[in-house]
């Protein structure tokens, strides 16, 4: 069990929907990270927060947001979705700084209809 | 930004067979380099770390060392199992962000 936790395990939605993805990190730690993982563009890197703050983006879309809440806990929000939007989403926490290992959840798997 | 290119697989193994997944990176600065592993249906698992050139990372029999020369973190396991099948991440972490490429695909067969 990493600790992180995310809720929910599974969404299934319609096109041009809106959802949200929740993530609750380890205990202590400040930084959280928002990947995407598909099979055909493997592990990418959307968002990272630190301590409620923004602090690097990937190659996230104009449709989604995210933001890190006071008590660190993080939302995913992905608006206007799209048949290709259907993928694993992960979040993972990490104390922060460079050299710290990043501790993953285990995914929320979203499906566009 | 950093990035990494390891091969994709997916690779095939008999049972105690050597396995070797090579990592190369690109980065800025001196990052920590790490191993990931993605058993099926879960997130990402650190496997191993090194924090500086010539470091020498270890975790269940896996191994893999920082060579700056090469820039370079091949992952090594001397006799694998097929409880090791699954994805492998190689990724070096020097600032805020962290890319993982596609990760190598590791399948071993009784």
């Amino acid at each position: 069990d990493s600790g992180v936790t995310q809720t929910p395990k599974h969404l299934i939605t319609a096109t041009g929907q809106r959802v949200t993805l929740r993530c609750s990190p380890r205990s202590g730690d400040l930084s959280v990270y928002w990947y995407q993982q598909s099979l055909d563009q493997g592990l990418q890197f959307l968002i990272h927060y630190y301590n409620g703050e923004e602090r690097a983006k990937g190659n996230i879309l104009e449709r989604f947001s995210a933001q890190q809440f006071p008590d660190l806990h993080s939302e995913l929000n992905l608006s206007s979705l799209e048949l290709g939007d259907s993928a694993l989403y992960f979040c993972a926490s990490s104390v922060g700084g460079q050299g710290s290992p990043l501790h993953f959840g285990n995914g929320t798997r979203l499906t566009v209809t | 930004g950093n990035s990494v290119t390891q091969m994709e697989g997916p690779v095939t193994l008999s049972e105690e067979a050597f396995l070797t997944i090579n990592c190369t990176y690109t980065a800025t600065g001196y990052p920590s380099l790490f191993w990931y592993v993605q058993y099926p249906g879960e997130g990402l698992q650190l496997l191993l770390k090194a924090t500086k050139a010539d470091d020498k990372g270890s975790n269940k029999g896996f191994e893999a060392t920082y060579r700056k020369e090469t820039t370079s973190f091949h992952l090594e396991k001397g006799s694998v199992q097929v409880s090791d099948s699954a994805v492998y991440f190689c990724a070096p972490n020097s600032g805020y962000a962290l890319n993982f490429g596609k990760g190598t695909s590791l399948l071993v067969t009784p």
